[in-house]
This record gives structure tokens, sequence and C-alpha cells, in this order.
């Protein structure tokens, strides 16, 4: 399956900042998508970016709060702009590799912000 | 994509064989059933993978009954090692299509 670099790993941030969270792919893959994890929960799609267009969002997050870019088949980066501390959570990307072997995820930036 | 639910969370003992089922009623004739394990601080990873009767790998077992209404991921003898969550998702493969994640089952091991 995929490898996948996430980064940072962890990082403190004060409110109102901006952190940007980069996702390199071993491999060309056609989608990417970015999750969010909240404390003790689930994962919860935010977007789905696709190299040469804008990134698909789902309902309840905006292109604002978390912009995405992805200028290549490889790499992915998600923005979390004008941090608030109820956007401390964990960030994870994902790709699909191949149909059998399902979705290969990073290991997650764990954000806190103060 | 098809709805499921699981139990929150299961406790056993290691060495026991655990079984965690999940319910999707409303599977789609195109959707796979699979099945994903979580620790702290780490992102989900892919355990095993079916589309009906039985797969089995060097890791679990997934049980898939005719009407795929349900399904059930086995553990043999789990260890310690294997307290995570386990997350069971539906839908189809090979399109990339976005996962949604239900609750996930907490299993904890203990000696």
């Amino acid at each position: 399956s995929a490898v996948i670099s996430q980064k940072p790993s962890r990082d403190i941030c004060q409110r109102g900042t901006s952190l940007t969270i980069q996702c390199q792919v071993d491999s060309q893959v056609t989608m990417m998508f970015w999750y969010r994890q909240q404390p003790g929960q689930s994962l919860t799609l935010i977007a789905t970016a696709n190299q040469g267009s804008e990134a698909t969002y789902e309902s309840g997050f905006v292109i604002d709060k978390f912009p995405i870019s992805r200028p290549n088949l490889t790499f992915s980066t998600l923005t979390v702009s004008n941090m608030s501390p109820e956007d401390s959570s964990i960030y994870l990307c994902s790709v699909e590799r191949t149909p059998q072997s399902g979705y290969t995820f990073g290991s997650g930036t764990r954000l806190t912000v103060v | 994509l098809a709805k499921t639910t699981q139990p929150i969370s299961m406790d056993s003992y290691e060495g026991q064989e655990v079984n965690i089922t999940c319910s999707h009623n409303n599977i789609a004739t195109n959707d796979y059933i699979t099945w994903y394990q979580q620790f702290p601080s780490q992102g989900p990873r892919f355990i095993i993978q079916g589309y009906k009767t039985k797969v089995t790998n060097e890791v679990a077992s997934l049980f898939i009954p005719a009407d795929r209404k349900s399904s059930t991921l086995s553990l043999p003898r789990v260890s310690l090692s294997d307290t995570a969550v386990y997350y069971c998702l539906v839908g189809p493969t090979g399109t990339a299509s976005k996962l949604t994640f239900g609750t996930g089952t907490r299993l904890q091991v203990t000696l």
C-alpha cells in the first residue's frame, strides 16, 4: 500500500494564527482526502483534493477556514486558518492506493490551539 | 454510503477469539465491507476487506452472510497489542470514494 509522510506530527499554536500541514505520498494518486479527528471521536472528512481543481468540501467545512493545495499528484497541504481552541484535533490525510488494499492514512498531525 | 452500526466497546482477555459484528442494512450491490484498526496517535490501518462469504488473511477473518446486511470481524487469539478502535466501513472500491467513519468499536484486551 502507499506510504504517506505527514508533517508536522504535532504542534501547539496560538489562537488566531494558521498552520499548514503537509502530506507527501510515495506514488501518484488522483485524489487525496483530509480528515479531522477530535479527541475521543471518530474521523470526519473535511475535503477531497484533486490535482488541478478546487478541493471539494464537506458540509460544515469551508475553504476560507481550511484552504487546500494540490500542486501535483503526490503532494497536498491543508491549512487551518485563524485557529481557535475548537480546532484542536488530529488532522489526517488519506489516499486509496488500490481497491484491494483499502485506504492508507498518514500518521496524523496533532494540533493543540492555546 | 451505507450507514454502519457496531458496538461502542468490547473487552477481552488475552488469547481469546474476538468477534466484532457490524450491521449495514442498507448496503448496496456494489459496496464492499472494509475494516480498519486504529491505535492511539496513529492513523487507521486497513485490516481486511470482503464482498461476500468469508475472507481470511494473516491478521483476521471476515464473515459475511448471504444477505450482506451484517458482517463479523474475527480476531483469533488476541493479544494486548490488539487493543485499539476497530471501524467497519461500507462502500464501493476502486473509485477513490470518500470514506464515512462510524463510531467504531473500542476493544480492550487485558491479561
